[in-house]
């Protein structure tokens, strides 16, 4: 089945460093793969995504870029600040048609100090 | 910008008792979705609805839940009898029909005591 693997947390930066979150995935097909985050107390806030091989993604200074010769789609982020710490999921959906479920990884938790 | 709403934020229930948790999704949206997150794991799919029916549940999705879509707002989840291992964060989700992104509401935390 399809599956979503991500770099385990949690993750401590400086603030301006730069950032990486690995992800990998496993899926038939070609799936849509994106980022999540989730901010202390609240919902998952979609952060950027892309539908095909060789897209990247980008949204507030994070991107990512679609591989499918690696099965990846990590993210980057040139220089973090304070208010990025937050947990980052990882999700594909196996297509852009019909009524797609979400495959999540298991999150990362990033904090940035000042 | 619309988004999607859930109520109560927190819910705390007796283990045996029925729960019902509410979403309003998005106005145009056509596609809606739950997910719970037990604390501290992964992000789980339950079901997706589509045209007032069930498209795809998971194993978790046993004869102890139950979605519905009452009116043109509201889409909710059942739990007939809570057991203490569904005390989690349920998230709700919503789609258009022309786009994957899923939009999500700020969930429900359900502690099962």
């Amino acid at each position: 089945g399809n599956s979503v693997t991500q770099m385990e947390g949690p993750v401590t930066l400086s603030e301006e460093a730069f950032l990486t979150i690995n992800c990998t995935y496993t899926a038939t097909g070609y799936p849509s793969l994106f980022w999540y985050v989730q901010y202390p107390g609240e919902g998952l806030q979609l952060l950027l995504k892309a539908t095909k091989a060789d897209d990247k993604g980008s949204n507030k200074g994070f991107e990512a870029t679609y591989r499918k010769e690696t099965t990846s789609f990590h993210l980057e982020k040139g220089s973090v600040q304070v208010s990025d710490s937050a947990v980052y999921f990882c999700a594909l959906s196996r297509s852009n048609f019909g009524n797609e479920k979400l495959t999540f990884g298991t999150g990362t938790r990033l904090t940035i100090i000042p | 910008e619309p988004e999607v709403t859930q109520t109560p934020s927190h819910q705390v229930t007796q283990m045996g008792q029925e729960v019902i948790l509410r979403c309003v999704p998005i106005s145009n949206h056509l596609y809606f979705y739950w997910y719970r997150q037990i604390l501290g794991q992964k992000v789980e799919f339950l079901v997706s609805f589509y045209n007032n029916e069930i498209s795809e549940k998971s194993e978790i999705f046993d004869d102890q839940f139950s979605v519905e879509r009452p009116d043109g707002s509201n889409f909710t989840l059942k739990i007939r009898s809570t057991k203490l291992e569904d005390s989690a964060m349920y998230f709700c989700a919503s789609r258009t029909g022309s786009t994957d992104t899923q939009y999500f509401g700020p969930g429900t935390r359900l502690t099962v005591l």
